[in-house]
């Protein structure tokens, strides 16, 4: 299984600021996955980010809004631009395992005021 | 669209409490996920099935793929407090992506 932190743990921002969430692995990893999560209920994926490639994102998610960085195979970032309310949620990032499972960071809880 | 419908969306249960968690979908996917998450945690993997009426159990959770790979279930025996947190059932695919279902919040009570 794979070991993934995510930084920050949590942050309350401003809204119209922009925040960047980490993501890091302790191996290497082609594929890896960014969810929203609203507390208590299902993940949403946002887009799939490959190392070398621009990110896919899913209907519903656009490039301006959260641009994805893929530098390498161990770490990407996942940016909240021009920030709402609307946008406070919990942010997880995720990499592929064995049999199609998927092994999660623990998450990055955004308030925004 | 894929959808994985979760029932009950909520259950408050008793200490030692049997109780079976259901995720449908009209979809076929390739294997089926259970995951378990805790406050403040990103989900964890419980289990994986890949057959049509596979069963596989955990300790006391029980865990069955439909015929047609459409559905599952999760049961639980003699709830524990421990075992309180979201679940969530989660198909697999091709493309690697998970299609996640709407999820299971489980409270047990001491």
């Amino acid at each position: 299984s794979a070991v993934i932190s995510q930084k920050p743990s949590r942050d309350i921002c401003q809204r119209g600021t922009s925040l960047t969430i980490q993501c890091q692995v302790d191996s290497q990893v082609t594929m890896m996955f960014w969810y929203r999560q609203q507390p208590g209920q299902s993940l949403t994926l946002i887009a799939t980010a490959n190392q070398g490639s621009e990110a896919t994102y899913e209907s519903g998610f656009v490039i301006d809004k959260f641009p994805i960085s893929r530098p390498n195979l161990t770490f990407s970032t996942l940016t909240v631009s021009n920030m709402s309310p609307e946008d406070s949620s919990i942010y997880l990032c995720s990499v592929t395992g064995r049999k199609e499972t998927q092994y999660f960071g623990p998450g990055t809880r955004l308030l925004v005021l | 669209t894929q959808l994985l419908e979760q029932s009950p969306q909520f259950l408050s249960i008793q200490e030692g409490e049997n109780l079976t968690v259901y995720c449908n979908s009209s979809s076929v996917f390739s294997s089926l996920q259970w995951y378990r998450q805790e406050p403040g945690e990103g989900p964890v993997l419980l289990v994986t099935v890949v057959t049509g009426g596979e069963v596989k159990k955990l300790k006391r959770l029980t865990f069955q793929f439909g015929d047609a790979r459409k559905d599952s279930s999760l049961h639980i025996t003699a709830a524990q407090p421990g075992d309180t947190g979201l679940y969530l059932c989660a198909g697999g695919g091709a493309t690697n992506k998970l299609i996640f279902g709407t999820g299971t919040l489980l409270a047990v009570q001491p």
